[in-house]
C-alpha cells in the first residue's frame, strides 16, 4: 500500500543551523506530497503541498522539491531558529482520493 | 477563524466503559476526520465524513462509531473501552473531498488514557 517513510525521528540543531529531514515515499502514479507541522500543545498545521514532478513546495522559509525518480520530497530550511522545534509529517494523498497517508514524523529541537 | 476544536482535552476511563469524544469546527468544511496518534507511529486515519455520509477504514470498522449531527459537530464513540485504545485522538476537516487537492484544518487532539 501507499506509504512514508521519515528516516529520522529526532534531529538536533543549533540555531542558524541548516536542516534536511528527509521524507520518501512509495505510491503509483503522482501522488500530492505534503508537510505538516506540530507545535507543542496545538494539532498539525499544514505547512505546503506539491503535486507535479520537480515542484518546489514552500512556506515559512522551508521548502521541499518533489522527485519523482527518487520518489523524495526532503525538508530544507537554511538556517532554522529556536522558534521552529515541532514535529514535522510528511504526507501523501494518492491521485484522486479522498485520503492523506503520514509519516511517522520527526522531532526537530533547536537549541539557542 | 481556521480553528478546530475537541472536547475533552485530556479523558481518563476504565476498561469495559464507553468513551465519547467530541470535535466541532465552525469553518462550514464538507469533510470531518478522525485520526489516532500513539508514541513513534504516524497518525491512522480511523474514519471520515464527508457531508453526511460515513467512511470508517476496513481495519477498524467494528472498534469505532461515529456521528455528525451537523455541519459543525462530529463525535468518536468507543463503546467498551480497551488498554489498546490509549493514545491521541486527532479531529480535522477539509473544505471539500479532502486528499490531493485539498487542506486539512487539526484540532489539538485530545489524550485518552484507559486504566
Amino acid at each position: 500500500g501507499d506509504s512514508v517513510t521519515q528516516t529520522e525521528g529526532q534531529v538536533a540543531l543549533s540555531e542558524e543551523d541548516f536542516l534536511t529531514i528527509h521524507c520518501n515515499y512509495s505510491a503509483s502514479g503522482y501522488p500530492a506530497l505534503f508537510w505538516y507541522v506540530q507545535y507543542p500543545g496545538e494539532g498539525p498545521q499544514f505547512l505546503f503541498r506539491a503535486s507535479r514532478d520537480k515542484e518546489k513546495g514552500s512556506s515559512r522559509g522551508f521548502e521541499a522539491t518533489y522527485n519523482k525518480e527518487a520518489t523524495s520530497f526532503h525538508l530544507q530550511k537554511a538556517s532554522v531558529q529556536e522558534s521552529d522545534s515541532a514535529v514535522y509529517y510528511c504526507a501523501l494523498s494518492p491521485s484522486n482520493t479522498d485520503k492523506v497517508v503520514f509519516g511517522t514524523g520527526t522531532r526537530l529541537q533547536v537549541s539557542p | 477563524d481556521t480553528t478546530v476544536k475537541q472536547n475533552p482535552r485530556y479523558k481518563l476511563a476504565r476498561v469495559g466503559k464507553p468513551v465519547n469524544l467530541i470535535c466541532s469546527q465552525t469553518m462550514n468544511h464538507d469533510t470531518m476526520y478522525w485520526y489516532q496518534k500513539k508514541p513513534n507511529q504516524a497518525p491512522k486515519l480511523l474514519l471520515f465524513y464527508y457531508d453526511k455520509i460515513l467512511n470508517r477504514e476496513a481495519d477498524t470498522f467494528e472498534k469505532f462509531q461515529s456521528s455528525r449531527p451537523n455541519n459543525s459537530f462530529c463525535s468518536l464513540y468507543i463503546g467498551s473501552a480497551g488498554l489498546e485504545y490509549s493514545a491521541m485522538y486527532l479531529c480535522a476537516s477539509s473544505r471539500d473531498r479532502g486528499g490531493d487537492q485539498d487542506t486539512q484544518y487539526f484540532g489539538p487532539g485530545t489524550r485518552l488514557l484507559v486504566l
